[in-house]
């Protein structure tokens, strides 16, 4: 059973970076599509961008020009870098995998429990 | 301003059946698959219907998904009260290269 576990600081100040990592255990990272999904408070999911194991990437146009996904397959974990935040960014940011091998938009399954990110000094 | 557009809320009573719409785009909806997931308070969501129709295991027969054109639906059956949660759909958009979400609904037994 694939479980996912974000980690990272749960206070960023202001025009800082956001870094998160998310540690894959009980399979491997290899072959699978590994997302970021954030949630405001009170709101809905936005898709932040996606990393697969040979370490291409593609991110929501939206955050683009602000965001970095990378993967380490030696550790089992992917990361990401959201830089110049500011109090928009708070969110609970979750981990997830696409639910299908080799795919992605077929699902994503399983989530990590989600990392509460509050930006503010 | 979400790209996918659900209703807000909806509601039942134990026992109904409920449909919970989703509506979209030639570039999303209109090409590719539709995924639904549901969110009980304080939790991460969980992959409810995927490719439109599929169920993963361990989800009751109660949920059931459809596509046609450029719009979906989750339909649950036999309304049970832990079905109060919020419903997302979602699908792969080729325009933005990426995946959209619904704004969500949210379902009310009462």
């Amino acid at each position: 059973q694939v479980e996912l576990q974000e980690s990272g600081p749960g206070l960023v100040r202001p025009s800082e970076t956001l870094s998160l990592t998310c540690t894959v255990s009980g399979g491997s990272i290899s072959n699978y599509f590994w997302s970021w999904i954030r949630q405001p408070p009170g709101k809905g999911l936005e898709w932040i961008g996606y990393v697969y194991d040979s370490g291409s990437t593609k991110y929501n146009p939206s955050l683009k020009s602000r965001v970095t996904i990378s993967i380490d397959t030696s550790k089992n974990q992917f990361s990401l870098n959201l830089r110049s935040v500011t109090a928009a960014d708070t969110a609970v940011y979750y981990c997830a995998r696409d639910s299908q091998i080799g795919m992605i938009g077929e699902g994503f399954d399983p989530w990590g429990q989600g990392a509460r990110v509050t930006v503010s000094t | 301003q979400s790209v996918l557009t659900q209703p807000p809320s909806a509601s039942g009573t134990p026992g109904q059946r409920v449909t919970i719409s989703c509506s979209g785009s030639s570039s999303n909806i209109g090409s590719n698959t539709v995924n639904w997931y549901q969110q009980l308070p304080g939790t991460a969501p969980k992959l409810l219907i995927y490719r439109n129709n599929q169920r993963p295991s361990g989800v009751p027969d109660r949920f059931s998904g459809s596509k046609s054109g450029t719009s979906a639906s989750l339909a649950i059956s036999g309304l049970q009260s832990e079905d109060e949660a919020d419903y997302y759909c979602a699908a792969w958009d080729d325009s933005l290269n990426g995946v959209v979400f619904g704004g969500g609904t949210r379902l009310t037994v009462l």
